[in-house]
């Protein structure tokens, strides 16, 4: 079956514009997640959806970011005013129990990032 | 608060040799463990997770990883290394919160030597 899908995989933007990145989610999983990758920082958590709420917007890293979920499925990572240091990989995943030890999330390709 | 810590950023061995990554974990409660594996350019991959039922668990790829309680360890091994094997390795353990967030170490990247 369809795993999960991310759009572009590949956006370079001019410092100062707003960027939009996309997630497709395996069909059926309530539970999506983005992460951030990049050199300095690993891999780190960013929001987390359960249907279209976000109980967990923990790790994002300021108020120029921003996701939503519609239809408890695609997701929408906004980033406004992007700097140089949003450059990164944009990873979504998806799963079906978030709380029991079945968690097992599925991720997609990324997103990368360029500010220039 | 949970967290992982890969020891080791870089792991070189030659193809045929045991692969041993290590991961040691810090948890208030008793933690879900997962190894990703990240091919080039690709999403990560699920190689294994521990979740109790058994210390000793087995991946796909011929990869397995003990979950040693006294050590606060779940290194992943495999006895034999191919070349296909050669990708980035991150160990995580599930957050404490009931969202199933993953926190991840830093990545180990494994380099297999023909």
């Amino acid at each position: 079956g369809a795993g999960v899908s991310q759009s572009p995989s590949n956006k370079v933007t001019e410092k100062g514009k707003d960027v939009e990145l996309r997630c497709d989610p395996i069909s059926g999983h309530t539970a999506l997640y983005w992460y951030r990758q990049s050199l300095g920082q690993g891999l780190e958590f960013l929001i987390y959806f359960q249907g279209n709420s976000a109980p967990d917007k923990s790790g994002l890293p300021s108020d120029r970011f921003s996701a939503e979920r519609t239809g408890g499925s695609v997701s929408t990572l906004t980033i406004q005013r992007t700097q140089q240091e949003d450059s990164a990989v944009y990873l979504c995943a998806s799963s079906l129990a978030p709380d029991s030890s079945y968690n097992e999330q599925f991720f997609g390709p990324g997103t990368r990032l360029t500010v220039l | 608060a949970q967290s992982v810590t890969q020891l080791g950023s870089h792991v070189s061995v030659s193809e045929g040799a045991l692969v041993l990554l290590r991961c040691n974990y810090s948890s208030s409660v008793p933690p879900y463990l997962f190894w990703y594996v990240q091919y080039p350019n690709q999403g990560l991959q699920l190689l294994l997770k521990y979740t109790s039922a058994a210390t000793l668990v087995k991946g796909i790829n011929g990869f397995e990883a003990e979950f040693k309680k006294s050590e606060t360890s779940f290194h992943l091994t495999k006895p034999s290394a191919h070349m296909s094997d050669a990708a980035e390795y991150f160990c995580a353990v599930r957050g404490s919160s009931n969202t199933g967030k993953l926190i991840f170490g830093q990545g180990t990247t494994l380099q297999v030597k023909p």
